[in-house]
């Protein structure tokens, strides 16, 4: 199985701060890397699919960027909407796997 | 409006049966394919299963942690996804989430259900 590592595991930030997770395969996956944002009591939303697209409708604050291992996710100005987790997973193959999840609080 | 409504959850005993259904609305449910996840209370997300759709021959992938035990299914003329838990153990307790999955040209579960949640206990 694929194995995502993500990093940090949380990180305190303040609204207008520019936010970067990172978030490593265990074996190459291409560009088969979708991030997730989660709020609690929430279902997962897509934000970035193709490892830099974005998805519709999502704000232009977000990217994604990386190939093969290594990839980030970065807002670049956080929002107070933007408090949340946020989740790496790799589709390059099954198992679909995870990474731990990134909780971005105050 | 693109909608996927989990329903099927509750309470169950070990080794005992649920079937999970994802109604959607909204678009053809056999133009894509259909998977599975789940989220134990305080933990992260799982992918649980997938199916194809019948253009990619309807063929099915499975957690090895519910291989066996699980079943999707689909009935695309009503619009509807299953998933059968069987043989349930207390480390099946969870929300359960369906999603609509996008496969060209990445892989990617565009919409999620809000999900319905499963606890397995004596």
């Amino acid at each position: 199985d694929i194995q995502m590592t993500q990093s940090p595991s949380s990180v305190s930030a303040s609204v207008g701060d520019r936010v970067t997770i990172t978030c490593r395969a265990s074996q190459d996956v291409s560009t088969f890397l979708t991030w997730y944002q989660q709020k609690p009591g929430k279902a997962p939303k897509l934000l970035i699919y193709g490892a830099s697209s974005l998805q519709s409708g999502v704000p232009s604050r977000f990217s994604g960027s990386g190939s093969g291992t290594d990839f980030t996710l970065t807002i670049s100005s956080l929002q107070p909407e933007d408090f949340a987790t946020y989740y790496c997973q790799q589709a390059n193959r099954f198992p679909l796997t995870f990474g731990g999840g990134t909780k971005v609080e105050i | 409006d693109v909608q996927l409504v989990e329903s099927g959850g509750g309470l169950a005993q070990p080794g005992r049966s649920l079937r999970l259904s994802c109604t959607v609305s909204g678009f053809t449910l056999g133009d894509y394919a259909m998977s599975w996840f789940r989220q134990a209370p305080g933990e992260g997300l799982e992918w649980v299963s997938f199916v194809r759709s019948k253009a990619y021959g309807g063929t099915t992938e499975y957690a090895a942690s519910v291989k066996g035990r699980f079943t999707i299914s689909r009935d695309d003329s009503k619009s509807i996804g299953y998933l059968q838990v069987s043989s349930l153990k207390t480390e099946d307790t969870a929300v359960y989430y369906c999603t609509r999955v996008v496969v060209l040209p990445y892989y990617y579960m565009d919409v999620w259900g809000k999900g319905t949640t499963v606890t397995v206990s004596s």
